[in-house]
């Protein structure tokens, strides 16, 4: 099975600032990975899939890169719409989440 | 615009058995692959299984094989997840989510989830 670590678990941000979230695959996925936002008490959303294509009407402070094992999710600018959890996934063998990444006000 | 809505959630005790269903609409329902996810209170996703556009192949996670099965009726456009000898642990919203693919793929539209409890 595949594991996908994500760090950091917490990270406290102000608006403005850019942010940098990694997720590692315990073995190469190539680029079959894709990143969801959730805020709470709501469903998912795609923000980012096959590593760093960017889903139709997300913004475009929202970039992803990597391949391989390593990953990162980048918010240029944060914005206050931001503050919410973000998971990576992986689906080139099945497919398994990280444990997400809570991002928080500073 | 695609819409997925879950239902079939509710308070179940230990071992007995509950299905869900999710009712799309919005696009062509049998040309897609399906999941289902979970989500227990406070924690984070769990995939749990996937069925391709035309029911040929189905997958599930470790913790739900053989105790879960999933299934779709193209001519009703409703997916399903038949959850047999439940368990505390399955306690969780579970989403009905597409895949972006006719087989297995990347979700790209979920539902709003239905509540599962397990518990005596």
């Amino acid at each position: 099975d595949i594991q996908m670590t994500q760090s950091p678990s917490t990270l406290s941000a102000s608006v403005g600032d850019r942010v940098t979230i990694t997720c590692r695959a315990s073995q190469s996925i190539s680029s079959w990975l894709a990143w969801y936002q959730q805020k709470p008490g709501k469903a998912p959303k795609l923000l980012i899939y096959k590593a760093s294509s960017l889903q139709n009407g997300v913004p475009s402070r929202f970039s992803g890169s990597g391949s391989g094992t390593e990953f990162t999710l980048t918010i240029s600018s944060l914005q206050p719409d931001d503050f919410a959890t973000y998971y990576c996934q992986q689906y080139n063998s099945y497919w398994t989440f990280g444990q997400g990444t809570k991002v928080e006000i500073k | 615009q695609v819409h997925l809505v879950e239902s079939g959630g509710g308070v179940v005790q230990p071992g007995r058995s509950l299905r869900l269903s999710c009712a799309a609409s919005g696009f062509m329902f049998s040309g897609y692959g399906m999941h289902w996810v979970r989500q227990a209170p406070g924690k984070g996703l769990e995939w749990v299984a996937l069925i391709w556009y035309d029911g040929g192949n189905k997958y599930f996670a470790d913790s739900v094989k053989g105790r879960f099965t999933i299934s779709r009726d193209n001519s009703n456009n409703t997916l399903y997840l038949q959850m047999n000898s439940l368990r505390a642990e399955d306690s969780a919203v579970y989403y009905c989510a597409r895949s972006n693919y006719g087989s297995g793929s990347y979700i790209d539209y979920w539902g709003q989830g239905t509540l599962v409890t397990v518990s005596s």
